[in-house]
């Protein structure tokens, strides 16, 4: 299995909602991250774990929280969002989770609609 | 007016050419470089990578070459096809040595003429 999975594809919530999005890797890699893609612009690192503790959090406002409850799952908890987080939200694996440098292998996605 | 911000860069080559596509990075430190392709709908996919003991590799069809004194980056892809159509990003590592993610350049949106 060569796959990262992200549920759901596609998501439209309010200013209130309370919503988690989902990420999933099986290929045994120890290190998993959350970008943040706008339409026409790259995708932006938000969170790093790395052997499922938190290394890396690139000052991302606290209505997102992420979450590692084990090695092969990350999660993105959302919370009272803004119309400007509407985005594509893009989850990432790679083999090692410190010191060497390696490419990361992404899932397709989670579309993200905020109203 | 135009809103220049929204606007990705644009490359158009016809089916069987050879196509060229760009990048500048701004970090000295980074010593691991990789080209994405990101079809729409789609998370980017890996095409080639390369680090910064190296000035050229070749896979399939692609070659990167990396040119340190300048900072600059390009992928080439040989006898393009309609399936190359895509945004290709590349991305460095910005020598951090560790589990930090990835830096994407701005990205070019590559169109095949028929």
């Amino acid at each position: 299995d060569t796959e990262v999975t992200q549920t759901p594809k596609h998501l439209v919530m309010g200013m209130t909602n309370k919503k988690s999005l989902k990420c999933e890797q099986h290929m045994g890699h120890r290190a998993m991250y959350w970008y943040k893609q706008k339409a026409k612009k790259p995708p932006e690192l938000m969170f790093v774990y790395s052997y499922e503790k938190l290394s890396i959090n690139e000052s991302v406002p606290s209505r997102f929280s992420p979450e590692c409850p084990n090695s092969s799952l990350l999660n993105l908890h959302l919370h009272a969002l803004q119309p400007e987080d509407s985005a594509l939200y893009l989850c990432a694996s790679s083999p090692r989770g410190t010191g060497l440098n390696e490419k990361l292998f992404f899932g397709s996605g989670t579309q993200l609609s905020v109203l | 007016g135009e809103n220049v911000g929204l606007h990705l860069p644009t490359l158009s080559v016809q089916e069987g050419d050879n196509s060229i596509i760009n990048c500048a990075y701004s970090n000295s430190a980074s010593d691991y470089f990789i080209w994405y392709k990101q079809e729409s709908g789609k998370g980017p996919q890996f095409i080639i990578d390369i680090r910064s003991n190296m000035d050229k590799r070749q896979g399939q069809r692609v070659t990167v070459l990396l040119n340190k004194t300048v900072k600059h980056l390009s992928l080439q892809i040989a006898a393009t096809q309609p399936g190359d159509s895509a945004v290709y990003f590349c991305a460095e590592n910005g020598g951090g040595g560790g589990a930090d993610g990835l830096t994407f350049g701005k990205g070019t949106h590559l169109i095949i003429q028929p």
